[in-house]
């Protein structure tokens, strides 16, 4: 069964950098049949996607974020990662990694609370 | 890139039926039959419900049907349960490789 799990601080500074790590389980991200992606959601409020990772390492960025945005991928290690740089509050949310064939989110992780606060 | 707009809430008697509507434009719903539906309970991950406008995925039952008509997609669930109460979020592709979302619904089962 196909798990991703988040890891990363819980808690970063305004203008700082956020940087969360997936490590998938269960599968290869290496497939050539998956996009590899993230999705926040802020306290209380809806799902916003944040982009996506092709495991040859091509990506797409949600236009609003994209200045900010960089996802990579290591594919040795089974992860691929998110930075968020210049965070405000604004950022403190629920960030979920996830598996997408299309653009269909078919496996998601547990997600992880990142709260932006000096 | 806007999101898509759902109502905030709706609400049913069990065994009754209700329906979801997400509307979005012609650059994203109205273009492509590529609207998915999930269904999160509170602080739990979202789930798939339904993809490609109308296809369920193996184990979600058959209570859940999605349609589209112009730039509004819709959900229903028939024979409402109570385990059905949770947030509803349509998402479509939006062209240029990027999915959007719509801003949730809230299912209170009565």
């Amino acid at each position: 069964q196909l798990q991703l799990q988040e890891s990363g601080p819980g808690l970063v500074k305004p203008s700082e950098t956020l940087s969360l790590t997936c490590t998938v389980s269960g599968g290869s991200i290496s497939s050539s049949s998956y996009y590899w992606g993230w999705i926040r959601q802020p306290p209380g409020k809806g799902l916003e996607w944040i982009g996506s990772i092709y495991y040859s390492g091509s990506t797409y960025y949600n236009p609003s974020l994209k200045s900010r945005v960089t996802i990579s991928v290591d594919t040795s290690k089974n992860q691929f990662s998110l930075k968020l740089s210049s965070v405000t509050a604004a950022d403190t949310a629920v960030y979920y990694c996830a598996r997408l064939f299309g653009y269909v989110t078919d496996y998601w992780g547990q997600g992880t609370l990142v709260t932006v606060s000096s | 890139q806007s999101a898509l707009t759902q109502p905030a809430s709706v609400s049913g008697s069990p065994g009754q039926s209700i329906t979801i509507s997400c509307t979005g434009t012609s650059s994203d719903v109205g273009s492509y039959n590529l609207v998915s539906w999930y269904q999160q309970h509170p602080g739990k991950a979202p789930k798939l419900m339904i993809y490609e406008g109308s296809k369920r995925p193996s184990g979600v039952s058959n209570r859940f049907s999605g349609s589209k008509s112009g730039n509004t997609a819709s959900l229903t669930i028939s024979g409402l349960q109570a385990e059905d109460e949770a947030d509803y979020y349509c998402c479509s592709y939006a062209g240029s490789s990027s999915v959007v979302f719509g801003g949730g619904t809230k299912l209170t089962v009565l």
